[in-house]
């Protein structure tokens, strides 16, 4: 069965700092695929970025990186030199198999403090 | 394009009463899903439908019917509300082709039963 594991519940830290949040994901499926998204005290779903399982280059957006390790079953968020602005819940989901099928991790409460 | 839309926003109903959770979507996709979102345990899926007639469950149908009649609109009805269904509601819409395969998000539906 599918799932997503965000151990994380909440974390805390001083603008500035770099941060990552965990995510471990279970398949049996060999295709399939992961995200991260981002739910700001708005409360909207902010997608923020899609891995297939083929491919394990790790990934840069600005202050955004990912790490994408099929040997440990981890697709890790780092957020480098945090902001206020990036206080927000962020969820890691999988998609496999079943493709309407998102499954989601619990999610990782990030409170960013000035 | 106004991406995925839900009305209410907001709406509280009383044990026993039932009511219809919009949804739309002017971006032509084949696929929209219904999620739930409960404290502590991420997004859960409803129900899901992969193009105009075709609907199927999700992890939780329990207590929730939907149709799909045009590709536009997925309404969620729910018969008869429990307190159980007090919940935040986000309909997702995705195109169907391989390479599109992120679900896009609506704002939300705050529900309270009482």
């Amino acid at each position: 069965a599918q799932k997503v594991t965000q151990a994380q519940t909440e974390i805390s830290v001083v603008e500035k700092e770099d941060v990552t949040l965990d995510c471990v994901y279970e398949t049996r499926d060999t295709t399939y695929y992961l995200f991260w998204y981002k739910q700001p005290p708005s409360g909207e779903l902010v997608f923020l970025i899609r891995r297939n399982s083929f491919d394990e280059q790790n990934e840069i957006s600005g202050r955004y990186s990912w790490n994408f390790q099929k040997s440990t079953s981890s697709f890790n968020f780092t957020i480098t030199a945090s902001q206020v602005v990036d206080s927000a819940v962020y969820f890691c989901a999988s998609v496999s198999g079943g493709y309407n099928k998102l499954i989601f991790g619990a999610g990782t409460r990030l409170a960013v403090h000035p | 394009n106004a991406g995925v839309t839900q009305t209410p926003k907001f709406q509280v109903l009383k044990t026993g009463q039932s009511m219809t959770l919009q949804c739309a979507q002017d971006m032509n996709h084949e696929y929209m899903s219904w999620y739930r979102q409960d404290p502590g345990m991420g997004l859960r899926l409803i129900h899901y439908s992969v193009g105009a007639g075709i609907t199927d469950q999700g992890e939780v149908p329990n207590g929730y019917n939907v149709s799909r009649s045009t590709t536009e609109d997925f309404p969620l009805r729910l018969l008869s509300a429990a307190p159980s269904q007090t919940s935040v509601y986000f309909c997702a819409s995705r195109d169907s082709g391989a390479n599109t395969d992120t679900q896009y998000f609506g704002p939300g539906t705050r529900l309270t039963v009482l």
